[in-house]
């Protein structure tokens, strides 16, 4: 089992839908999870981190952490065609300097 | 300075020639990361330092691979003896300290012929 799962998509939404994107994690260690988006071509850049159960909110970006099944996801409102990239997960586990990156889910955002 | 930089952006390498690349990280930052990223794969990690000390070199693919870093700042990853299989993107990231958020630069795209 991988450490970081992702489905590789593509995921085809409509603009102005809501977009979900799931991160499944093996290791209960696990503390920190993080967002990056990446364009084809370009390194990633990072959306959003969230460290507690629950929801964390940054404008159109919602993150959901439950860490009991061991899920982390984004999801993105209103979305838009300059959406449409991979998304990838990230997991830095406690004790460790390790962030273990999922392979990505491709999201396209249809105009 | 403004962000991660890396260079070069681009090399394009016989097989069986050495390679440095370069990664001068966000001013402040002391801890510093290498990753590869296969075309269309994820991201692999290959080493961390924690200012110029190398704790984990788990993830280097094989003995061709070295990195080091001096002045706790510019680092160079080493790849000695290149093969077709080490084209990839070589992704630097630098974070203010473990465990806090890592900033990636534009990546070294390395084609090995």
């Amino acid at each position: 089992q991988k450490e970081v799962e992702q489905n590789s998509g593509p995921l085809s939404v409509p603009e102005g839908a809501i977009a979900s994107l799931n991160c499944t994690y093996s290791d209960r260690g696990s503390q920190s999870f993080f967002w990056y988006r990446q364009y084809s071509g370009k390194s990633p850049e990072l959306i959003m981190f969230i460290y507690s159960n629950g929801d964390k909110e940054d404008g159109r970006f919602t993150a959901q952490l439950n860490k009991a099944s061991q899920y982390v996801s984004l999801l993105i409102r209103d979305s838009q065609p300059s959406d449409s990239a991979t998304y990838l997960c990230a997991v830095n586990i406690l004790g460790t300097y390790k962030y273990i990156f999922g392979t990505g889910t491709r999201l396209k955002v249809l105009a | 300075g403004a962000g991660v930089s890396q260079s070069p952006s681009n090399k394009v390498t016989e097989k069986g020639k050495d390679v440095e690349l370069r990664c001068d990280p966000i001013s402040g930052h002391t801890a510093l990361y290498w990753y590869r990223q296969s075309l269309g794969q994820g991201l692999e990690f290959l080493i961390y330092f924690q200012g110029n000390s190398a704790p984990d070199k788990s993830g280097l693919p094989s003995d061709r691979f070295s990195a080091e870093r001096t002045g706790g700042s510019v680092s160079t990853l080493t790849i000695q003896r290149t093969q077709q299989e080490d084209s990839a993107v070589y992704l630097c990231a630098s974070s203010r300290d473990l465990r806090d958020t890592i900033y990636f630069g534009e990546g070294s795209w390395l084609t090995v012929v």
